[in-house]
């Protein structure tokens, strides 16, 4: 079953911030955070393994709350180069602690930034 | 480019046609995975190969058929398809089939066009 990303779309102004935020109804052992541009390859930008994880990239961070099975973007100071649709991925957490190998993706949130 | 390359990038086939996608990647990953993607729904797992042996096929009709020959090659064979089928097809490849720590290199996607 596919994780839920809110909000669908974002609209900023340069040097805002925004969060965007994935929910499982399903027991997580990771989850990824994507950005495709318009006719580009969605690109990695990070991942959580374990519960509580956060992570930073430049200015953009991520956590991960294992038990809400809940994940958040957050992206400070935002950039135009940052518009894009943003997707989390996630992997549901097999017993032994390990992975299906499956990653299934969310709808989808739309960020755009403006000058 | 991303690591991954998929030809052709644009393809238009009539619903009796057979075309074949192709994907390839010399990352040394050894999991790779068939995505559709669809007008404002989200990616859509298909097959999933990890060393070479087909892990995942995620209740797709028999008219997608996937191969892969080896762990740097990856072909998803298209016959009798329907309008519906239009779609973004992306591949993905990843170090083994739990993407940890560095995630999925995605391609640049084949736009199908079934008419």
């Amino acid at each position: 079953q596919q994780p839920v990303q809110s909000p669908q779309a974002v609209i900023l102004r340069e040097g805002e911030d925004a969060v965007i935020n994935c929910s499982s109804s399903k027991a997580l052992y990771s989850v990824h955070w994507y950005r495709q541009k318009h006719g580009e390859a969605p690109v990695f930008l990070m991942i959580l393994l374990k519960g509580g994880e956060q992570k930073g990239h430049e200015k953009i961070s991520a956590s991960f709350n294992e038990k809400k099975q809940q994940s958040s973007l957050y992206l400070t100071a935002s950039q135009l180069s940052y518009s894009g649709t943003y997707f989390c991925g996630t992997e549901p957490l097999r017993a032994g602690g390990t992975s299906y190998g499956k990653l299934t993706f969310g709808q989808g949130t739309i960020l755009t930034v403006h000058p | 480019e991303t690591g991954v390359t998929q030809t052709p990038r644009h393809l238009v086939m009539g619903m009796t046609n057979k075309k074949s996608l192709k994907c390839e990647q010399h990352l040394g990953h050894n999991a790779m995975y068939w995505y559709k993607q669809s007008a404002k729904k989200p990616l859509e797992l298909m097959f999933v190969y990890n060393f070479k042996e087909q892990t995942e096929n995620n209740s797709v009709p028999s008219r997608f058929s996937p191969e892969c020959p080896n762990s740097s090659h990856l072909f998803l064979h298209l016959h009798t398809l329907q309008p519906e089928d239009s779609a973004l097809y992306l591949c993905a490849s990843s170090q083994d089939d739990s993407g940890w720590d560095y995630g999925y290199t995605f391609g640049s996607g084949t736009r199908l066009t079934v008419v």
